[in-house]
């Protein structure tokens, strides 16, 4: 079965970096796109950005550039997303999500989940 | 950037009733996907490709529409159903959700 195994809960510092993962089973990594999404406290989802983890293509969110960077292990079929110069804003639960249909050009919806990972910025 | 705006935000609705969420999108898109989320949970798929439901939805749910105009509809509510639900679209980047209609249990 597929799943998303996501790092565990940040406690970082305002203007820091953090480094999160998201670890892929059950299916061929390299043949789905990982989505990155944003959920502020009790807010909406927020698209962040994708990676193909064949390619190392990625697109982001005019809105998170220069805040997020995607990279993936294909030997560990691991996603990772850093996000960088942190501040209260950039407190929220990241999810990584699979892809619907293998491939470019299938659309870009979320089938799989990950079970997110809490980023808190605090001094 | 297209804007997709639910309605209602909140919405009660006692087991049994007939339960309908809008989505209603600023341009037009080809397809609506739905997720439902429970609280302190991930979301989770619910319905793609506009009307198709996702392994394991009941089959009292539906989706329908096109255009600027996407409905979810739950035939009778179950107290189960509870939960947010947002639309998205992928017709136009930025990738962008609805703001989520919170369906409570009356």
């Amino acid at each position: 079965q597929v799943q998303l195994q996501q790092s565990g809960a940040e406690l970082v510092k305002p203007g820091s970096s953090v480094k999160m993962s998201c670890k892929a089973s059950g299916y061929t990594f390299t043949s789905y796109y990982i989505y990155w999404i944003k959920q502020r406290p009790g807010q909406g989802l927020e698209w962040i950005g994708r990676i193909g983890p064949g390619s190392g293509d990625t697109n982001y969110n005019e809105k998170f550039k220069g805040k997020a960077t995607f990279t993936v292990d294909k030997s560990s079929s691991t996603a990772y997303m850093q996000l960088s110069s942190l501040t209260p804003e950039d407190t929220a639960v990241y999810y990584c999500a699979r892809g619907g249909y293998p491939g470019p050009n299938r659309g870009d919806w979320f089938a799989y989940w990950g079970q997110g990972t809490l980023v808190t910025v605090s001094s | 950037e297209i804007v997709l705006t639910q309605s209602p935000t909140t919405i009660a609705a006692s087991p049994g009733e007939k339960v309908t969420i809008t989505c209603r999108a600023s341009s037009s898109v080809s397809y609506m996907y739905w997720y439902q989320q429970k609280s302190g949970a991930s979301p989770k798929l619910w319905i793609y490709d506009t009307s198709k439901l996702a392994s394991g939805v009941p089959n009292r749910f539906s989706g329908s529409g096109s255009g600027t105009s996407y409905s979810l509809t739950i035939n009778t509510m179950e107290t189960e159903d509870a939960a947010t639900y947002y639309c998205q679209q992928w017709s136009s980047t930025p990738l962008t959700f609805g703001s989520g209609t919170k369906l409570e249990i009356k």
